[in-house]
């Protein structure tokens, strides 16, 4: 009954490189789905979509979503070590986000 | 801006045992979550308050969990009696209003059950 499924699970990129996670979900009331950025313990939010086809940009990052296809992107281009983390993609409903499983991102010097 | 507070970080007690933990959320915000992360899988949501009233508790194993937040501010979640599979760390988050609105996390409280 998994509503929102992440992939890849994991990759392993050297600096310099670009990444893109994927993100695609099932559910009935969508509001908005939000991605955030989880290194040792707390997620530290990185964007909110809630228009499909715009794309939201910070620094390096940006994501788009497409809801017709249930889906979102995250780009990270230009990685860098500080940018290994795990990245959680997260779905809200009426008072409710439910999470992927995140996609373990590990970049190499 | 003093962020999402939690204690304790670690707790280690063996199955059968209770435990309880903290939060203090970001001052003004109304909706506190609490979560739980088990290694491997995204933060799956126990409890949602608004204020001091229960928004959502679907998955919230009642027979052994509970949670309150009596004065619409602070919260306490508690296991009684722990079992192995309870080993996760467990989020606290708010937020100020319950509608699309960013989530702020704190640090966790690392959950191992012997």
């Amino acid at each position: 009954e998994d509503k929102v499924v992440q992939s890849p699970l994991s990759l392993v990129v050297h600096e310099g490189d670009t990444v893109t996670l994927n993100c695609s979900y099932e559910v009935t009331n969508f509001r908005s789905l939000l991605w955030y950025k989880q290194e040792k313990k707390a997620p530290t939010f990185l964007f909110m979509l809630t228009s499909s086809g715009i794309e939201k940009k910070s620094g390096r990052l940006s994501s788009i979503l497409d809801k017709k296809e249930l889906s979102s992107i995250l780009n990270i281009t230009a990685t860098q070590t500080g940018d290994s983390a795990i990245y959680l993609c997260a779905v809200e409903e009426v008072y409710k986000l439910s999470f992927g499983a995140g996609t373990t991102v590990t970049v190499r010097a | 801006e003093a962020g999402v507070a939690q204690s304790p970080r670690y707790k280690i007690i063996e199955k059968r045992q209770s435990v309880a933990f903290w939060c203090n959320p970001i001052s003004g915000h109304a909706t506190l979550y609490w979560y739980q992360q088990i290694l491997g899988q995204g933060p799956k949501l126990l409890i949602q308050f608004q204020n001091n009233g229960v928004v959502d508790d679907s998955q919230l194993p009642k027979d052994r969990f509970s949670a309150e937040r009596l004065k619409g501010v602070d919260s306490t979640l508690k296991i009684q009696p722990a079992k192995l599979e309870d080993s996760a760390v467990y989020l606290c988050a708010s937020s100020l209003v319950l509608y699309t609105d960013t989530q702020y996390f704190g640090p966790g409280t690392r959950l191992t059950v012997l």
